[in-house]
């Protein structure tokens, strides 16, 4: 079955750690995108990959980073510099530009700090 | 900077009965994104709307866009409970898509 995958679903993070999300796909699309959503709120886009090793910054990148080693990979590391992680963690992926193409999103992973 | 706003962003509705969520986009754009999101569970895709007069039906639910206007709008037809959800309109913008805030669906029997 083609579809997106992340890992884990649940994650718990001390005071001062980083913490690494995975996200793959197998639907050999170009285009992944990390979103944040808070408690009652829309989807704020964090990083985003047109295509394999080059990544751009969304609107709110600070305190993450990613890579894009691979086509079917874009795992997102959630640094001790951002102060308030808490949060539902959506991985999407596209065929590319969403001006032509849909994007697709996995079951997401919800991330709390102890 | 393109701006996508939904309204209302809360709606309570009784079963039965018809309504109509509006989604507003502030740059030109010949598509719209419609999501759904259950509680704790991630975002579903409802309607993609290509072109200018595009209409989408699906059960209850038809979403029509008019890219002169600028709008979009998700009509709910005889409401049942099922349909509790957030639904989300997005608009690409560049290499993003831009999502509105959502409008937080509930259907009481």
């Amino acid at each position: 079955d083609g579809g997106i995958t992340q890992s884990p679903k649940y994650l718990f993070r001390k005071e001062g750690q980083n913490v690494t999300l995975s996200c793959e796909q197998n639907l050999n699309h170009d285009a992944m995108y990390w979103y944040r959503q808070d408690p009652g709120q829309g989807l704020r886009l964090i990083y985003y990959s047109q295509i394999v090793n080059d990544f751009q910054k969304g609107d709110i990148a600070e305190g993450y980073s990613v890579s894009r080693e691979k086509k079917e990979s874009f795992p997102l590391t959630v640094t001790s510099a951002q102060k308030n992680p808490t949060a539902f963690y959506l991985c999407a992926s596209s065929a590319g530009t969403p001006s032509y193409n849909e994007q697709f999103f996995g079951p997401g992973t919800r991330l709390t700090v102890l | 900077e393109l701006k996508v706003e939904q309204n209302p962003l809360f709606l309570s509705m009784q079963e039965g009965k018809n309504y109509t969520i509006y989604c507003n986009y502030s740059t030109t754009s010949d598509r719209l994104y419609w999501y759904r999101q259950d509680p704790g569970k991630s975002l579903e895709s409802l309607f993609v709307l290509l072109s200018n007069g595009a209409v989408k039906q699906e059960g209850r639910l038809m979403a029509s866009l008019d890219t002169k206007a600028r709008l979009s709008t998700l009509h709910i037809t005889a409401a049942v409970h099922d349909l509790s959800a957030t639904y989300f309109c997005a608009s690409p913008y560049g290499n993003k898509l831009v999502f509105g805030a959502g409008t937080i669906l509930r259907v009481k029997s």
